[in-house]
């Protein structure tokens, strides 16, 4: 069974700081999936990680993959109150197919003023 | 931007009754899911659909569960006999092709069973 482990689940910050939230995955896949969901609303993608080294950055927020420790990364820079969310990182099966994307918990991020 | 559309937003059924989900994929997608979301917990696969056919399925789509492409643009997902644990938020998602390219999601139906 694919297992995909986020931590931390929560996390309360400040404006200005830096961190990172971890996501490990029990699978060999290659492929690894970062979205954002506000409260009450859909999942927004933020990025799509496809091979091993892969990183990805967009504005604050900086992904990056690690197949070979099946271990991604969604690092934050200088939080902004803006990016409270709920971060959820996913995996695809390897079982061939359309496969369904497998979610980790979810990083439910404050970031207070 | 071309998004992914769901209806109704919020469902509200009894137990045993059937009730339908629809769902209209981005136009030029090919590849076709629905998720669950149980209130504060995680986002669950339940089934993706490819040509027609369901492609894979979750242990969490049983026989209560079907998913249909009546014409070209909707996708629906049907559960026969609801439950109280089918309560949940449901989300469709669709993307062009699958392994490499991003799954959209839709904005979710909210269904609850009393």
């Amino acid at each position: 069974e694919l297992k995909v482990e986020q931590n931390p689940l929560f996390l309360s910050m400040q404006e200005g700081k830096n961190y990172t939230i971890y996501c490990n995955y029990s699978t060999t896949s290659d492929r690894l999936y970062w979205y954002r969901q506000d409260p009450g609303k859909s999942l927004e993608s933020l990025f799509v990680l496809l091979s091993n080294g892969a990183v990805k950055q967009e504005g604050r927020l900086m992904a990056s993959l690690d197949t070979k420790a099946r271990l991604s990364t969604l690092h934050i820079t200088a939080a902004v109150h803006d990016l409270s969310a709920t971060y959820f990182c996913a995996v695809e099966g390897d079982g061939g197919g359309a496969d369904g994307l497998t979610f980790g918990k979810g990083t439910h991020l404050i970031i207070q003023p | 931007e071309p998004e992914v559309t769901q209806t109704p937003s919020h469902q509200v059924t009894q137990m045993g009754q059937e009730v339908i989900l629809r769902c209209v994929p981005i136009s030029n997608h090919l590849y076709f899911y629905w998720y669950r979301q149980i209130l504060g917990q995680k986002v669950e696969f339940l089934v993706s659909f490819y040509n027609n056919e369901i492609s894979e399925k979750s242990e969490i789509f049983d026989d209560q569960f079907s998913v249909e492409r009546p014409d070209g643009s909707n996708f629906t997902l049907k559960i026969r006999s609801t439950k109280l644990e089918d309560s949940a938020m449901y989300f469709c998602a669709s993307s062009i092709g699958p392994y490499t390219d991003t799954q959209y999601f839709g904005p979710g139906t909210r269904l609850t069973v009393l």
